[in-house]
């Protein structure tokens, strides 16, 4: 089967760093997304991933090893804003969106 | 239209009532996707389509139907609503054409209640 793994909520402190991990397991891998949903939003395009190494553009940044079905999103000097879901996707071999469940993150000042 | 529209916002609906959830977009993208989400779940297909005239399903079609007939609309139609089909609706549309990169944009979403 295909699935993604992600942690289910994570807490941190306003200016401080945070790493969201996503693992993976599906048919085939034509690239990685990151995605912010604030509550009651859509999905918002944060990166995307299809060689190994980093990305980075701005605070964020993101990361992937196809052969460890791995990535994780890095998000620097946090603020209040960046509370909200970060969902992890990846493109299979029929170029569908397979999604994790998203990691709800918390910022406390 | 700016990007992708979808309509109603929200509803609420007695089971067993035919429904149909719009979708369009102005982007001229080739592609688009029904997605639903609940809560502990991820986003998960319901239907997609990659061009105009063609449709598949995704991974939880029962229940639902849609239609492409031109490059901007995707009704979704839930032909008989059951409270399962409980969710938060969204329509996405990808630009496929370009190769590997296919990234997604998302319409603001319908909340379905059904009763």
């Amino acid at each position: 089967g295909q699935n993604i793994d992600q942690p289910t909520e994570m807490t941190a402190t306003e200016g401080a760093i945070v790493q969201i991990n996503c693992t993976y397991q599906t048919s085939g891998f034509n690239g990685l997304f990151w995605y912010q949903q604030h509550a009651g939003e859509a999905p918002t395009f944060l990166s995307y991933n299809v060689l190994d190494g980093l990305e980075e553009k701005g605070r964020f940044s993101s990361f992937l090893s196809r052969s460890k079905g791995y990535s994780y999103l890095l998000l620097k000097e946090l603020q209040m804003k960046d509370s909200a879901s970060y969902l992890c996707a990846v493109s299979n071999s029929n170029y569908q969106l397979i999604w994790g469940a998203g990691t709800k993150l918390i910022i406390k000042p | 239209i700016a990007g992708i529209t979808q309509a109603p916002t929200s509803q609420i609906l007695a089971a067993g009532r035919r429904m149909t959830l719009r979708c369009t977009q102005d982007m001229r993208h080739n592609a688009m996707y029904w997605y639903r989400q609940d809560l502990g779940l991820g986003l998960r297909l319901i239907h997609y389509s990659n061009t105009a005239g063609t449709t598949g399903k995704g991974e939880v079609p029962d229940g639902y139907s849609v239609s492409r007939a031109n490059t901007d609309d995707f009704p979704l139609t839930l032909a008989s609503a059951v409270p399962s089909q409980t969710s938060v609706y969204f329509c996405a549309s990808s630009d496929s054409s370009g190769g590997d990169y296919n990234e997604q944009f998302f319409g603001p979403g319908t909340r379905l209640t059904v009763l």
